[in-house]
């Protein structure tokens, strides 16, 4: 247990429909991040958040929509995808200050399988 | 644009051997780095965290270094075990950006 908790765990959905996947933290960082990890490829920066503010958004579509309420939550609001969109996504939370962050912490992520 | 490759991309020992696998960055001005582990399909594990005013971090069997002059970063394994299979990954802060992996298999 990490501290950084993801759901749901597994999630297939059709191109058609909208769901969202959930992360949550309660070890008082200030900054969340979502990564995509697709098969054989290296982890894609998509999101990250400070204080609630976004503060990098790595050239991602538009059917991927972030928001995160408060320091605490964070969720990725997914509609119209496709099927190279399915992957591992992951969320990470740190805290960022200006010598640099503290330890970072994953999530489980959620497996996304779009048919 | 930020750059993180890590060598070598595979590796297979059997039990006992020590190890080393090397992350390296183009970004000189970095602040930290960190190196993790993944089992398939879960997240990601943190094992240690560099600052950047400190040059090595030490954790049970694990040794890592940072030189940021030269732009590297080297995780020592010692005396490998088969629990030891996983992919290893190292990012560096800020933004976390993640090099390619390691993906490292111990044989009894």
């Amino acid at each position: 247990e990490t501290g950084v908790t993801q759901t749901p765990r597994h999630l297939v959905m059709g191109m058609t429909n909208k769901k969202s996947l959930k992360c949550e933290q309660h070890l008082g960082h200030n900054a969340m991040y979502w990564y995509k990890q697709s098969a054989k490829k290296p982890l894609e920066l998509m999101f990250v958040y400070n204080f609630k503010e976004q503060t990098e958004n790595n050239s991602v579509p538009s059917r991927f929509s972030p928001e995160c309420p408060n320091s605490s939550h964070l969720f990725l609001h997914l509609h119209t995808l496709q099927p190279e969109d399915s992957a591992l996504y992951l969320c990470a939370s740190s805290h960022q200050h200006r010598q640099g962050d503290t330890e970072a912490f994953f999530g489980q992520g959620t497996r996304l399988t779009v048919v | 644009k930020q750059e993180v490759t890590q060598i070598p991309a595979a590796l297979s020992v059997p039990e006992g051997e020590n190890l080393v696998l090397n992350c390296s960055f183009t970004d000189s001005a970095i602040y930290n780095l960190q190196w993790f582990r993944q089992d398939p399909g879960k997240g990601l594990t943190s094992l240690l965290l560099i600052q950047s005013s400190q040059r090595e971090q030490t954790s049970g069997r694990l040794n890592a270094s940072l030189d940021k002059s030269s732009g590297r970063s080297t995780l020592y394994i010692a005396a490998s075990q088969p629990g030891d299979s996983a992919t290893y990954l190292c990012a560096y802060t800020d933004k976390l950006i993640f090099g390619t992996g390691t993906r490292l298999q111990v044989f009894p």
